[in-house]
């Protein structure tokens, strides 16, 4: 099955500072990852996905980075801002028959003023 | 913007009871999906549906638990005699396709005495 994790539990940066977190998996199959925030006591709310035929992919303020070679994923924020304070998860969805989600533990950002 | 809703917010139960959670997925999406998180962990795959029944179901999913679509819009994730280890946040999500993002709803917190 699929492993998910995430490198770093916290992170903390300063207000304008880009933010950068990273997430690694397990199955070479995996060919669909999406990048969630989740703020507390809400559902995971999507940031930004990318499949495995590209290795980049932006959207507004933010960047995903996909690394197939050592399976590694990452998100990048620019200009961080206080509202950008949250968990965010990496998930990844394997190929074949099984399609569901298996998420990563989650980085807690923390924005400093 | 459409969004996944979920009844209730919050719900408390006495462990044995039934309990009923409730989801309005996204109105032209098809595949719909559950998911947990315990507090503090990571999300779960529970179940996924299309087409009126079961397309995966992960191992969390036993017989304790059932999902089905009494109506159009409704999404319903059924708990028979609940355990102290059922307490968590229940998720519902859709998607338009198979292979599309998967949006979620803001969760309902269960929690089991």
């Amino acid at each position: 099955g699929e492993s998910v994790g995430l490198h770093l539990p916290t992170l903390s940066v300063q207000e304008g500072d880009n933010s950068i977190i990273n997430c690694a998996y397990s199955n070479s199959a995996s060919d669909y990852f999406i990048w969630y925030k989740q703020e507390s006591g809400k559902g995971p709310q999507f940031i930004i996905d990318i499949r495995s035929n590209m290795d980049k992919r932006q959207g507004q303020r933010v960047t995903v980075l996909l690394n197939k070679t050592v399976k590694h994923l990452s998100l990048q924020i620019a200009a961080t801002q206080p509202g950008d304070s949250a968990v965010y998860f990496c998930a990844v969805r394997g190929s074949g028959s099984a399609r569901q989600l298996t998420f990563g533990s989650g980085t807690q950002l923390t924005v400093l003023p | 913007e459409p969004e996944v809703t979920q009844t209730p917010s919050h719900q408390v139960t006495q462990m044995g009871q039934e309990v009923i959670l409730r989801c309005v997925p996204i109105s032209n999406h098809l595949y719909f999906y559950w998911y947990r998180q315990i507090l503090g962990q990571k999300v779960e795959f529970l179940v996924s549906f299309y087409n009126n029944e079961i397309s995966e179901k992960s191992e969390i999913f036993d017989d304790q638990f059932s999902v089905e679509r009494p109506d159009g819009s409704n999404f319903t994730l059924k708990i028979r005699s609940t355990k102290l280890e059922d307490s968590a946040m229940y998720f519902c999500a859709s998607s338009e396709a198979r292979q599309e993002t998967q949006y979620f709803g803001p969760g309902t917190r269960l929690l089991v005495l």
